[in-house]
């Protein structure tokens, strides 16, 4: 069974820094592409970024690209999204989600790790 | 960036009853294109993917079709579990991006 742990949310001031993690177990890890996808609080999902399962490829939605960061520790099992000179528009409970096989279509999701960007 | 645009954004319905809802793309997305639905406090839960297919334990009232910028969701027959936010996503190209979401409520 395909599980997959956040963590990481917080409340941070506007144009702090902060890493999120999620842990990843029941399928090959180093084989497949991971997203994070966002919500802000009453609002729709959002797509923020994808990484390929080698880490090699990388995507980002236009609102994030040049201050949050995707990565992957394969040694690890652990996917992380720095999130870099935050906002308050990035307030949101942060997703990481896992692909039908090697496609963008989210079979398996974590619960959610919430980020809270104010003063 | 592809806009997806989901319609209604409110439905009030019954249980029993059959609703269609509606996704439309701002360009073709070919099929790539899947349906999700999320209740409150949950992650979303993938229905249909590739705008036909339904996911692993997904009932058979679920149903997907379209091609192209138009698709639908069918729900044959409501069960008072299906009142929920339902979303659609393209994968055709980057970014990906998801409708606005249409909230099925009961009446």
């Amino acid at each position: 069974e395909v599980q997959l742990l956040e963590s990481g949310g917080d409340l941070v001031q506007p144009g702090r820094s902060l890493i999120l993690s999620c842990a990843a177990s029941g399928f090959t890890f180093n084989r497949d592409a991971m997203t994070w996808v966002r919500q802000a609080p009453g609002k729709g999902l959002e797509w923020v970024s994808f990484i390929s399962g080698d880490g090699g490829g990388k995507y980002y939605a236009d609102s994030v690209k040049g201050r949050f960061i995707i990565s992957r520790d394969n040694s690890k099992n652990t996917v992380y999204l720095q999130l870099n000179t935050l906002r308050a528009e990035d307030t949101a409970t942060y997703y990481c989600a896992k692909g039908r096989g090697d496609t963008s279509s989210y079979e398996s999701w974590g619960q959610g790790t919430l980020v809270t960007v104010s003063s | 960036e592809i806009v997806l645009t989901q319609s209604p954004a409110t439905l009030s319905l019954s249980p029993g009853q059959r609703v269609i809802l509606s996704c439309r793309a701002s360009q073709s997305v070919s099929s790539y294109l899947a349906w999700y639905q999320q209740k409150p406090g949950q992650a979303p839960r993938l229905l249909i993917y590739d705008a036909s297919n339904r996911a692993t334990g997904i009932p058979a009232r679920f149903s997907g079709s379209g091609s192209g910028t138009d698709f639908t969701l069918t729900v044959s027959s409501l069960e008072p579990e299906d009142f929920a936010v339902y979303y659609c996503q393209q994968r055709r190209d980057w970014p990906i991006t998801f409708g606005q979401g249409t909230r099925l409520e009961i009446k």
